[in-house]
């Protein structure tokens, strides 16, 4: 069982609708949960992260943590061609160890 | 400022050779992570490192080896490359912000084996 699981999509969504990204984990000691996006060819960038249950916001990103069901996801507000990427769930385990999963890719259509 | 970067951007080299890549952080930042990436795989981790001399085993580490001779510099080799190992690679460093380490990441090597 893959410690981080996501919907490897694609997801297509129009220019300024929401974007709804999840991912699930497997491991209940997890303590910290990030969102990286990766435009083609470029490395990861860190772009929400989160610790407690419940929301977190951050300009037109919102991540939500649900650590009694395990799930934890990003939504995007007023979706832009330029969010069009590969957006990366990243949890934090034991030690300083992550774990990614595969990712899901979002196209924003103008 | 402050960055981590990776040499060369891109290999090309030949089934049997031993490759070596740099990593170089200037955080000043203890631990330090090689991960692979591939289609269907997303990213995988190879080796890390907490601090000087230490090193440890990720979870694709066969076939790669790593040393920390200073904060600054976690370098990657291959032993004997093959061509199950072309894929691109990244390194990164973290920090603790807060209650959890953050990673941040370099621009990465695609590393073609043939």
């Amino acid at each position: 069982q893959k410690e981080v699981e996501q919907n490897s999509g694609p997801l297509s969504v129009p220019e300024g609708a929401i974007a709804s990204l999840n991912c699930t984990y497997s491991d209940r000691g997890s303590q910290s949960f990030f969102w990286y996006r990766q435009y083609s060819g470029k490395s990861p960038e860190l772009i929400m992260s989160i610790y407690s249950n419940g929301d977190k916001e951050d300009g037109r990103f919102t991540a939500q943590l649900n650590k009694a069901s395990q799930y934890v996801s990003l939504l995007i507000r007023d979706s832009q061609p330029s969010d069009s990427a590969t957006y990366l769930c990243a949890v934090n385990l034991a030690g300083n160890q992550f774990y990614f999963g595969t990712g899901t890719s979002l196209t924003v259509i103008p | 400022d402050a960055e981590i970067t990776q040499s060369p951007r891109h290999k090309i080299t030949e089934t049997g050779r031993q490759v070596t890549l740099a990593c170089h952080q200037t955080w000043n930042h203890n631990n330090m992570f090689w991960y692979r990436q591939d289609l269907g795989h997303g990213l995988r981790l190879i080796h890390y490192s907490y601090g000087v001399q230490d090193t440890n085993k990720g979870e694709v580490s066969d076939g790669y080896s790593v040393s920390r001779s200073n904060t600054e510099d976690l370098p990657l080799t291959l032993e004997s490359a093959a061509s199950s190992q072309t894929s691109v690679y990244f390194c990164a460093s973290s920090e603790r912000t807060g209650m959890a380490d953050t990673q941040y990441f370099g621009p990465g090597t695609r590393l073609t084996v043939l």
